[in-house]
C-alpha cells in the first residue's frame, strides 16, 4: 500500500518557469491537501480539496493553482516561479475533513523546490 | 497571527528520561488537537490526538494532556528513546472546519 506519493522529490526552477508537483493517493481518501513548509516554520495550507471537482484556497494560495479531476490525484501548479516559493511542499490526504478518528492526515514524503 | 504556538524551537533530553513538549493555542474554537512527528526528508506522521472533551489521552509511551482553561497542551514521552529524535508538530482543528493548523514545531534531541 503506497499511501501518498509525491513526485518529484527535488527540483530546481529558474524564476518565471512553471512546473506541476504531482500527488497521488491510493487509500480512496476524499480529502486532499497541499502544504508548504519554510525553514523554521510550521506547515501552511496552500489549497485543499474535499472531493473530485471541488477545491478551495488555504492560507497561502497566491502563485499556485490546483485541480482535482479524480479522487486519487491532486496536482499543484506553479505558473511563474518566484524565489519566495522556495520551500518543501507536502501533500496529504484524509477520509474526512471532520477528523474524529485517530489517524488524522497521511502525508507524502515531500518535494523540495528551489527557485533561483 | 499564530493560532498554534510552539515556543521552544528545540529540546534536548537524556535517553530514558521524560520528554515534555509544549503547545499553546489562542482560538477557543479548536476542538481537536494532534501531534505529528517528522524525520528529516520524510513527511510528518501522525502520533497521537485528543478531543477537547478529554483532558488526557495515552498511547504507549506517549501521553497528551489538554488544559482547556489555559489553552495549553503537552506531549509527554516516557521513557525517551533515540528514535524519538525528530521534529514534533502540534496541530489543531476548529469545530466544523475541514483543515488543521500547525505550529512551527519543536526539534527533540535524545542524548545518549
Amino acid at each position: 500500500n503506497a499511501g501518498v506519493t509525491q513526485t518529484p522529490k527535488f527540483r530546481i526552477l529558474k524564476i518565471g518557469q512553471s512546473m506541476t508537483l504531482q500527488c497521488t493517493q491510493d487509500m480512496n481518501h476524499n480529502y486532499m491537501y497541499w502544504y508548504r513548509q519554510d525553514p523554521g516554520m510550521g506547515l501552511k495550507l496552500i489549497y485543499y480539496s474535499v472531493g473530485a471537482g471541488i477545491t478551495d484556497k488555504g492560507e497561502v494560495p497566491n502563485g499556485y493553482n490546483v485541480s482535482r479531476s479524480t479522487t486519487e490525484d491532486f496536482p499543484l501548479r506553479l505558473e511563474l516561479a518566484a524565489p519566495s516559493q522556495t520551500s518543501v511542499y507536502f501533500c496529504a490526504s484524509s477520509y474526512s475533513g471532520q477528523i474524529r478518528q485517530a489517524d488524522g492526515y497521511t502525508f507524502g514524503s515531500g518535494t523540495r523546490l528551489t527557485v533561483v | 497571527d499564530q493560532q498554534v504556538k510552539q515556543n521552544s524551537p528545540s529540546l534536548s533530553v537524556q535517553e530514558g528520561r521524560i520528554s515534555i513538549l509544549n503547545c499553546d493555542y489562542t482560538n477557543s474554537m479548536f476542538d481537536y488537537f494532534l501531534w505529528y512527528k517528522k524525520y528529516p526528508a520524510e513527511g510528518p506522521t501522525f502520533l497521537i490526538s485528543i478531543s477537547s472533551i478529554k483532558d488526557k489521552n495515552e498511547d504507549g509511551r506517549f501521553t497528551v494532556f489538554l488544559n482547556k482553561s489555559a489553552k495549553h497542551l503537552s506531549l509527554h514521552i516516557v521513557p525517551s528513546q533515540p528514535g524519538d529524535s525528530a521534529v514534533y508538530f502540534c496541530a489543531a482543528r476548529k469545530s466544523l472546519e475541514d483543515k488543521i493548523i500547525f505550529g512551527k514545531g519543536t526539534r527533540l534531541h535524545i542524548l545518549p
